[in-house]
This record gives structure tokens, sequence and C-alpha cells, in this order.
């Protein structure tokens, strides 16, 4: 069973990058079965699919943020991250990882880890 | 490519069954089996309750089913108890560039 954790700045100024990791424990980043994908939920409102990345290095974003967001990942020290440029106040959210499990004839999001709220403020 | 339709909220009292749906289209809901149902209570992490329209991971009790048809899926919670009081949001698998996509959700009150 897997399990993933966020990390990282819980504040970010204004016109900065926000930079946020996610751990994943109990299986391998490496895995042919998996998406690595990040969500984000502003204050009382839905979930965003922000985009996600296979371990070769193919990745997946919303058209919305595509121009800002970078996401990567590490299979030396099974974690992957997100970074996501010039942010505003309308990017204050927290922020999900989860595992988008994706091979024989399914695919949905099995794992989340457990949110962690970025506020972007001076 | 645009969130999935979702009624904002669906009500019932207890022991009611209630349907939520949700709506894409034939690139995402209509095309493939790959829509999900999550539920989320407040402060909380979603929880998977329904994969591939109407698989149920284990642990997930069977007053929760899920079915599609065309380009609308429908969770379905029988037997409605108030634990079942949540946020819940589909989602899909799509071929757009974005590979996955997010019902608008949908509040679920227990009268």
């Amino acid at each position: 069973q897997l399990q993933l954790q966020e990390s990282g700045p819980g504040l970010v100024k204004p016109s900065e990058t926000l930079s946020l990791t996610c751990s994943v424990s109990g299986g391998s980043i490496s895995s042919t079965s998996y998406y690595w994908g990040w969500i984000r939920q502003p204050p009382g409102k839905g979930l965003e699919w922000i985009g996600s990345m296979y371990y070769s290095g193919n990745t997946h974003y919303s058209p919305s943020l595509k121009s800002r967001v970078t996401i990567f990942v590490d299979t030396s020290q099974n974690h992957f991250s997100l970074r996501l440029s010039s942010v505003t106040a309308a990017d204050t959210a927290v922020y999900y990882c989860a595992s988008l499990y994706c091979s024989g004839g399914r695919c949905h999001l099995d794992y989340w880890g457990q949110g962690t709220l970025v506020t972007v403020s001076s | 490519q645009s969130a999935l339709t979702q009624p904002a909220s669906v009500s019932g009292s207890p022991g009611q069954s209630i349907t939520i749906s949700c709506t894409g289209t034939s690139s995402d809901v209509g095309g493939y089996d790959y829509v999900s149902w999550y539920q989320q209570h407040p402060g909380k992490a979603p929880k998977l309750m329904i994969s591939d329209v109407s698989n149920r991971p284990s642990g997930i009790s069977n007053r929760f089913s899920g079915s599609k048809s065309g380009n609308t899926a429908s969770l379905t919670i029988s037997g409605l108890q108030a634990e079942d009081e949540a946020d819940y949001y589909c989602s899909s698998y799509t071929s757009s560039s974005t590979l996955y996509v997010f019902g608008t959700g949908t509040k679920v009150t227990v009268l």
C-alpha cells in the first residue's frame, strides 16, 4: 500500500515560485503502472487537476496552468515535485499529491497525501 | 478541458437512495470506462469510493454503486446514513492533453 506525504513552505509571496515535494513510500516511483499527480483545492471550492508525470518523464498539465507549472520525478529519492511560478492570491489552496493507477484496463487515483495548505501573501 | 458537470447539491432522508450525475463528453466519460468517484469530508483528503465506473475498493460499503450511460456517469448511495453527508467528486481519464479531469463536485446533505 502506497503512502504519500507532501512537504514544502506554507507561505509564498506573490510573484514567487511555489515548490512542493511528495514523498512516496510503500512502492517505487518507477512503477510502470502509475502516473504521479498534483491536485489543488482553493478554500471552499472544488478539486482541480494540476498535472502529472510518468516516471519516464512524460508530463500532462492543465491548460490553464501549463505556462507556469513544472512537475518532475526524482527516482533516486523516490519522490516527485511541483513548481508553480509567478503565483498570485488565486493560487492559495490545499495542494494534494496522489498516485494515478492506470494499468490493466483500470485508471483511478488510488492513494492521496493528506494535503498541505499553501497561502500566497506578502 | 472543461470540468465534468455535477449538480451542486443533492439531499435525502436517512434510509433513502440518492443519485449523483456526472456529465462529460465522448473524450472523457463517454469514451472510457475510467470514471471514479471520491468522497470528501471537511478538512480531509478525498477518498476513493468507486473506480472504473462501478468497482468498489476493498472496505467500501455496498451501499455505494456506480454506473454509466453514454456521456453521463452516476453514483447511487442507497440506505442513506448521516455519515454519508460530504462532498462527492467524479473524475475521468481524458484523451485531451491534460490526462485527467474532475467534476464540479456535489454536496450531499442528509436531512
